[in-house]
C-alpha cells in the first residue's frame, strides 16, 4: 500500500521567513495530495490540495508544488505570521483508497 | 452547519471497561471515517463508510474496536475490553464525496488507566 513520508519533524522559523515541508509517497499511482493544518487541541482542517494534472498550486501565502516523477510534494508558506504556528499534515491517496497521512511537521513560527 | 460533532471530548476509565465514542457526521456526506492519533503511530484509519456500510476495517486493530453506522447522523467506535495501549485521541470525519475535503470532529481524548 501507500506509505507517505514527511520531513522535517519539527521547524522553527523567524516570522516573515518562509517554511518549507516536504513529502514523498510510494505509490505512483497516488493521484490526490491534500494538506491539513491542526491546532492545538483540534482537529486537522484542509488548508490546500493538488492533484496529479497539476505541477503547482497557489493560495494567497500557501502553495503546494508535485513531482511525479520523483514521487514527492512541497508545502511552501510564505511570511509566515504567528497564527501558522501548527501541526501540519501532508497525505496522498490513489483513485479507490483512503488518504494515508504522514506522521505531521510541527511548525513554530517565532515572533 | 456545526460540522463533526463527537462526543465525549474526554474520557478516562480503566482497563477492561467498555468504551463508546459518538460521531455525527455533517449533513449530507456520503463518507465516514475513523481515525486514531498517537504521538508513535501519526494518524492512523480504523474503518471507513459509504452511506453507512463499512467498506474497509481493515485499520481496526484488534477484535476488541467494533463500529457502527446504524443511520446517516450517526456512528459509534466501541472498545471493548478497553487496554492502557489504546489511549489516544479519535478523530471522527466526514466528506461529501471520495477524494473531497475530509471535515474532522475536535476529537475524544481517551486515557485507559
Amino acid at each position: 500500500g501507500e506509505n507517505v513520508e514527511q520531513h522535517p519533524s519539527t521547524l522553527s522559523v523567524q516570522e516573515g521567513d518562509s517554511a518549507v515541508i516536504k513529502c514523498t509517497y510510494s505509490d505512483s499511482a497516488s493521484n490526490y495530495f491534500p494538506w491539513y493544518k491542526q491546532e492545538l487541541g483540534k482537529g486537522p482542517q484542509l488548508i490546500i490540495d493538488i492533484r496529479s494534472n497539476v505541477g503547482e498550486k497557489k493560495d494567497q501565502r500557501i502553495a503546494v508544488t508535485l513531482n511525479k516523477t520523483a514521487k514527492h510534494f512541497s508545502l511552501h508558506i510564505t511570511e509566515t505570521q504567528p497564527e501558522d504556528s501548527a501541526v501540519y499534515f501532508c497525505a496522498a491517496s490513489i483513485g479507490h483508497t483512503p488518504l494515508v497521512f504522514g506522521k505531521g511537521t510541527r511548525l513554530s513560527v517565532i515572533a | 452547519d456545526a460540522g463533526v460533532i463527537q462526543s465525549p471530548r474526554h474520557e478516562v476509565t480503566e482497563m477492561g471497561q467498555e468504551v463508546t465514542l459518538r460521531c455525527k457526521p455533517i449533513s449530507g456526506h456520503d463518507y465516514l471515517f475513523w481515525y486514531r492519533q498517537t504521538m508513535m503511530r501519526g494518524l492512523e484509519l480504523l474503518i471507513y463508510f459509504n452511506n453507512n456500510v463499512p467498506i474497509d476495517d481493515s485499520g481496526m486493530p484488534e477484535d476488541r474496536f467494533s463500529a457502527k453506522m446504524p443511520n446517516a447522523s450517526f456512528s459509534t467506535l466501541k472498545i471493548q475490553p478497553s487496554e492502557p495501549r489504546d489511549s489516544a485521541v479519535y478523530f471522527c470525519a466526514s466528506s461529501r464525496n471520495w477524494q473531497a475535503e475530509l471535515f474532522f470532529g475536535e476529537g475524544s481524548r481517551l486515557t485507559v488507566l
